[in-house]
């Protein structure tokens, strides 16, 4: 994961929107995804980008990739107390062997929204 | 609605203890895999099983941790001798298949602490 790299905390009042970065390594990653990590629980899937798109939104979520700088980010409108939580940022497999399956995730960005 | 489950959910131990956790991924997914999870590493790729064989288990210290598959419902991680430096929470998550597309589903994990 050390090759995936996101800033650790961010915080935002409720209301705003927040954007959290994300670096990656790898610009044959077919995939790349955001997991949530609420309080006590595992990750979770929240949105994924095909290589191929710049942008994805899907309801208050916004992705956006961009290739040349190998730079993802997650935008989360009208941000709210819920969504605090650990985001995860996670690129496919960079040899297209035998691991294909696994994932290489950042060490997560700790997001406390105030109300 | 198939999840991902884990025993225990959490454990104390002594230093030297044998430790086994148990992971029952989601029916009919042929993928596991087991992380680590701490504030100083972040989330450690710890093993990777395929139709119950072993794949990469690279991140794992071979001295005392080990990880099999008695049968497709089953996935242990065993420590022994446990030490405090183990202490974290472990997580198994599974996969449908072993494609990039396919989702990975974390189980809850399982906390543990070595005194």
């Amino acid at each position: 994961g050390e090759d995936v790299e996101q800033s650790l905390f961010l915080s935002v009042r409720e209301g705003d929107s927040s954007v959290i970065n994300c670096t990656y390594t790898d610009s044959s990653s077919t995939y790349l995804y955001w997991y949530k990590q609420e309080p006590g629980a595992g990750l979770q899937l929240l949105t994924y980008i095909f290589s191929n798109m710049d942008m994805k939104q899907d309801q208050r979520l916004t992705v956006l990739l961009n290739k040349k700088d190998k730079h993802l980010s997650l935008r989360i409108a009208d941000t709210q107390t819920g969504d605090s939580a650990i985001y995860f940022c996670a690129e496919g497999a960079r040899d297209r062997g035998s691991t294909l399956g696994r994932l290489y995730f950042g060490r997560g960005t700790q997001l406390t929204v105030w109300p | 609605d198939a999840r991902v489950t884990q025993t225990p959910r959490h454990k104390v131990t002594e230093m030297g203890q044998e430790v086994t956790m148990r992971c029952q991924p989601i029916l009919g997914h042929n993928t596991v895999f087991w992380y680590r999870q701490t504030m100083m590493q972040g989330l450690e790729l710890l093993a990777y099983f395929r139709n119950r064989a072993p794949l990469d288990d690279s991140g794992m210290p071979k001295d005392r941790f080990s990880a099999e598959m008695p049968d497709a419902t089953l996935a242990t991680l065993k420590i022994q001798p446990s030490e405090p430096r183990d202490s974290a929470v472990y997580f198994c998550a599974s996969k449908i298949r072993d494609f990039e597309t396919d989702t990975q589903y974390f189980g809850p994990g399982t906390r543990l602490t070595v005194l």
